[in-house]
């Protein structure tokens, strides 16, 4: 079976804050790794992707991608109240043709101001 | 504007009842998904669909339908044979090139009284 593991949470950080979102996945054949932003009752809405090993940044995100240890993080620099959402992880793990998502059951974050 | 419709925003079922969700894009996706999202738990794929015609289960099918008659619909019924349809359903969809990204409709709560 194919997983992905995060931890829960809450994961409650200062305002202004650097907040660790961390994931780990089973596939050592997964190509490609998102991760999705979801307020409560809305859906889930992608704020980076990143295919090769190593930093991909994008304003106050980070994701950082170690496929020999099969791991991805988040970074949030300069945490808000805005960015308190749950934050869910997914990895393509398709053969080419069937491209198919499996996704972490996501890490709630707290930005306390 | 480009996007993923999904109606109805909310729907009520009698129980023995089947329902159709509706999922529209015009984005010009090969690829079509469908999710359903249960409270404290990450995405389950229910039904993807690459191609117009063909459609391929997921992890969790039972009581569950579609049809992928054109490129830019996927409905989803709710048949009376799913014992506990309550959930927020997700349509997503995704060009088939092996790098792109998927993104997610706004999602319909289904409640069964």
């Amino acid at each position: 079976q194919k997983e992905v593991e995060q931890n829960s949470g809450p994961l409650s950080v200062p305002e202004g804050a650097i907040a660790s979102l961390n994931c780990t996945y089973s596939d050592r054949g997964s190509q490609s790794f998102f991760w999705y932003r979801q307020y409560s009752g809305k859906s889930p809405e992608l704020i980076m992707s990143i295919y090769s090993n190593g930093d991909k940044e994008d304003g106050r995100f980070t994701a950082q991608l170690n496929k020999a240890s099969q791991y991805v993080s988040l970074l949030i620099r300069d945490s808000q109240p805005s960015d308190s959402a749950t934050y869910l992880c997914a990895v393509n793990t398709g053969t080419s043709g069937t491209y198919k998502y499996i996704f972490g059951t996501g890490t709630r974050l707290k930005v306390l101001a | 504007d480009g996007g993923i419709t999904q109606s109805p925003k909310y729907l009520f079922r009698k129980e023995g009842q089947n329902v159709t969700l509706s999922c529209e894009q015009n984005l010009n996706h090969d690829a079509m998904y469908w999710y359903r999202q249960d409270p404290g738990q990450g995405l389950r794929l229910i039904y993807y669909s690459q191609i117009v015609n063909d459609f391929q289960k997921g992890d969790i099918a039972e009581g569950y339908s579609v049809s992928r008659e054109k490129k830019e619909s996927f409905p989803l019924t709710v048949t009376s044979a799913q014992k506990n349809p309550t959930a927020f359903y997700l349509c997503a969809s995704r060009g088939l090139a092996a790098y792109n990204e998927q993104f997610f409709g706004p999602g319909t709560r289904l409640t069964v009284l």
